[in-house]
């Protein structure tokens, strides 16, 4: 079936400019999940749903940052005011059930932003 | 609180070679360790994972890692590199303390010599 699918693939961007990354799990996980990646390092925790609800969003940097899953499904990241410290490969997971020991992550192929 | 440390930031070996890719971590808790990779311009693929069944675990294409918990590793094996096998390998852990929220190593880069 379908894996986890991000558009767009690469966004660029000016600095100041505001922009939204779109996430679709795959069909029925309950669970997503948003990752920021930079240049040579591992993904680092955004923010974690659980159905329609922010159950943590304790990796998102500040309040420019804000992410919505209003159906359960599809999730909008979105990021006003974009800096150039922002551009990374935003990664988008899904996982069936809610986050425990036993889950698995499937992830996306990313959005790359650049901001310039 | 939880870590992960990935020993080699590269790796390379020669096509037909055992591989091996070292990763330690740190958790007061009975954690989960993942290994995940990551091709050029494409998404984390779940190699393996360790959820306090057996500490030898069997992955796809493959690799192996082993559990020991005295050593606090999960070190990454395959007997064979293949071309295809080069790309980014991050070690996770994820435990009660994070919430099971994945905390991931820096990355090893393989790198296949033909």
């Amino acid at each position: 079936g379908a894996g986890v699918s991000q558009t767009p693939s690469n966004k660029v961007t000016e600095k100041g400019k505001y922009v939204e990354l779109r996430c679709d799990p795959i069909s029925g996980h309950t669970a997503l999940y948003w990752y920021r990646q930079s240049l040579g390092q591992g993904p680092e925790f955004l923010i974690y749903f659980q159905g329609t609800g922010a159950a943590d969003d304790s990796g998102l940097p500040n309040d420019r940052f804000f992410a919505v899953r209003p159906e359960g499904s599809v999730s909008t990241l979105k990021i006003q005011r974009t800096e150039r410290g922002d551009s990374a490969v935003y990664l988008c997971a899904s996982s069936l059930n809610p986050i425990g020991p036993q889950e698995t992550q499937y992830f996306g192929p990313g959005t790359r932003l650049l901001v310039l | 609180a939880q870590s992960v440390t990935q020993l080699d930031s590269h790796v390379s070996v020669s096509e037909g070679t055992p591989v091996l890719l070292r990763c330690n971590y740190s958790s007061s808790y009975s954690p989960s360790l993942f290994w995940y990779v990551q091709h050029p311009n494409k998404g984390l693929q779940l190699l393996l994972k360790y959820t306090s069944a057996a500490t030898l675990v069997k992955g796809i294409n493959g690799f192996e890692a082993e559990f020991k918990k005295s050593e606090t590793s999960f070190h990454l094996t395959k007997p064979s590199a293949h071309m295809s096998d080069a790309a980014e390998y991050f070690c996770v852990v994820s435990d009660l303390e994070s919430n099971y929220q994945l905390i991931w190593g820096a990355g090893t880069k393989l790198i296949i010599k033909p």
